[in-house]
């Protein structure tokens, strides 16, 4: 248990679906992270929060959304996704933003047909 | 962006030591270097981080080649539970990001 839940663990959407990824910290940190796993492929970071203000988004499609309305909620919310979207999809929380260490949640396994 | 190179899998017996590689020769001076392990249907999971010196805790050290262009993770006595993927990282010192590469599937045999 590391301080960070995420819900759904698993969620299959179709193409034409709106859904939401929700993470929670309990660990009093002040930034957050979506990171997205795809089979075979590096953790590739995909937006980062300090402070609930988005200071990096890493060329995502606007098919993802993030939300971060408090310093211990971050949400992803997807809509029109394509079946390539499937992969884990990971928060993860840290200190502040320049701090080593990033407490990971368990992740969101999402499959979209 | 520097960039880490991995073994894609080693395997260990129970109760051995087990040395998980890393080369990064690319990394700036002020990069850190970090790993990170994955059990399986789990985020990854903080192992150990050092600059330049050697590093110890709980769960493991980090030796660091003098010129830091590698390092190794040792795991001193490896145990069924210690099975997954470790991620050696760098950390980019000027965005904070982490650079993730595809890992060692570490497999520990009874």
């Amino acid at each position: 248990e590391t301080g960070v839940t995420q819900t759904p663990r698993h969620l299959v959407m179709g193409m034409t679906n709106k859904k939401s990824l929700k993470c929670e910290q309990h660990l009093g940190h002040n930034a957050m992270y979506w990171y997205k796993q795809s089979a075979k492929k590096p953790l590739e970071l995909m937006f980062v929060y300090s402070l609930e203000e988005r200071v990096e988004n890493n060329s995502v499609p606007s098919r993802f959304s993030p939300e971060c309305p408090n310093s211990s909620h971050l949400f992803l919310h997807l809509h029109t996704l394509q079946p390539e979207d499937s992969a884990l999809y990971l928060c993860a929380s840290s200190p502040s933003r320049g701090e080593e260490t990033q407490y990971f949640g368990p992740g969101t396994r999402l499959l979209v047909l | 962006d520097a960039k880490t190179t991995q073994p894609n899998s080693m395997e260990s017996n129970e109760e051995e030591p087990v040395h998980l590689p890393c080369n990064h020769s690319t990394i700036s001076g002020t990069d850190y270097i970090h790993w990170y392990r994955q059990l399986p249907s789990q985020g990854p999971e903080y192992v150990i981080h050092g600059l330049t010196s050697n590093v110890n805790n709980r769960m493991a050290s980090l030796a660091i080649a003098e010129d830091r262009k590698s390092s190794t993770l040792i795991l001193h006595r490896a145990t069924l539970r210690d099975a997954a993927v470790y991620y050696c990282i760098l950390r980019d010192s000027g965005t904070y990001k982490y650079i993730f590469g595809t890992g060692t599937r570490l497999k520990v045999l009874a």
